[in-house]
Order: C-alpha cells, then structure tokens, then sequence
C-alpha cells in the first residue's frame, strides 16, 4: 500500500519570502500522480499543483513549484513571494494510476504567514 | 467555472438520527468521492463511485452509505447517527484519468451529541 509522509506539521514564512513544505512517499509502482492541496479555514480543499511521475520536469504554477525526485520517492513545494492568502493546511497526496485510482493523502502542514 | 457542492455546511444532530449529507456537481464528472477528515488530520477516502449504479467502500471502514441514481448527486447516508461520526465530510469529483483533477467541496461539518 502506498504511504504519504509529510514531516512537518507547522511551518512559517515572512511574507514575501519563499518557503518549502517536504513531501515524501513510499511507492512500489512507477505510473502514478502527485498532488498538492491546499486547504484553508473555509475548508475546501483546492488544488495547488499536479505532478506525473513520468514527467522528469517539475510542474509550476505560477508562484508554485515542486521539487520532485522520482528515486528518492520526493515531492516538496516551493511557494515563492509568499502571501497572506497562502495561509492554510497543505496536504500532499498521492494516486495510482492503476486500480480504483483514489488519492492517499499525508497528515498536513499547517503554513502561517507572518506579515 | 467548476462547482461542486454540499449542503449542509454545518449539522448538529442527536444520536440515533438518520441524517443525509448531500453532493451535487454541474460539471458532469463520472467519478465521485467522500473523504472523512478529523480536525489536523488527513482525509480517509469511505466511498466511491465510478459513475450512475456504481459505489464502492474506501480504505476506511464506515458505517454510511451512498448512492449514485443521477451524475451529478452523491449522497450520504447515516441511518443512526453517533458521536463517533463526528467528524467533517468533504464530498468530491473528477473526470477522467489522464487529466484528473480532484474538484472539493466545502465539506459538511457533523457534530453527533
């Protein structure tokens, strides 16, 4: 079964700065999906970035990007110029592209952004 | 722009209770899921569908049940409520596997007294 770990349950950022939330996950199959969510206190997850296993380059989108290493089974995020409306849960999570195709999802980190 | 939704966002309700929470979406998506999510921690998949007539259980085992007679309705049903189904329930849908993209809703936010 696959397993998602994200290491750090809270972490903060001057506004304006750049911060990275580590994402690691454990996997035996080599076609698969990563994603992060965000999920702030209205509580709608929404999603931030897409990542396929196959692509070598990492995704971006537009203040977001990963850092995604295939054979250390990696996938952080970067959110550049952070902003007070990135203040939320981020939660990292994982989909098989085979089977019933659900997502597993890590445990969360909490991102507070200082003024 | 995508829309899915759930109603009610906030319920309070004695034990013993039948409740439903509901799940509609507008964008004709195939594939519907809900999520349970304890406060700081991660969300459980506890049902699936993969289009209409069509539900399967998730990993984590729950006493709910779902139905899918339309596309766009998904809901869930508790038929007697306990404080152990306290809890938020995030309802939501995707197309297709190539270009998935996981489309939430608000949640519901249950409290079984």
């Amino acid at each position: 079964a696959q397993t998602v770990t994200q290491s750090q349950p809270e972490m903060s950022v001057q506004e304006a700065e750049t911060v990275t939330l580590s994402c690691t996950y454990d996997t035996s199959e080599s076609d698969y999906y990563l994603f992060w969510y965000k999920q702030p206190p209205s509580r709608q997850m929404i999603l931030v970035i897409r990542q396929e296993a196959y692509k070598q380059q990492n995704a971006t989108e537009n203040r977001f990007s990963v850092n995604f290493q295939k054979a250390a089974k990696s996938f952080s995020l970067k959110i550049s110029d952070s902003q007070l409306g990135d203040a939320a849960m981020y939660f990292c999570a994982y989909r098989s592209n085979f089977g019933n195709e659900k997502l597993t999802f890590g445990t969360g980190t909490r991102l507070t952004i200082i003024p | 722009e995508a829309d899915i939704y759930q109603t009610p966002r906030y319920l309070v309700i004695g034990t013993g209770k039948k409740i439903t929470l509901e799940c509609s979406q507008t964008m004709g998506h195939d594939k519907m899921y809900w999520y349970q999510q304890d406060p700081g921690m991660e969300l459980h998949l506890i049902h699936y569908s993969y289009g209409v007539n069509s539900t399967e259980k998730g990993d984590l085992s729950s006493e709910s049940t779902v139905s899918r007679i339309r596309t766009e309705h998904f809901p869930l049903t508790l038929e007697s409520a306990r404080p152990s189904h306290t809890s938020q329930y995030l309802c939501a849908s995707g197309r297709d596997l190539v270009n998935e993209k996981l489309f939430f809703g608000s949640g519901t936010q249950l409290s079984v007294l």
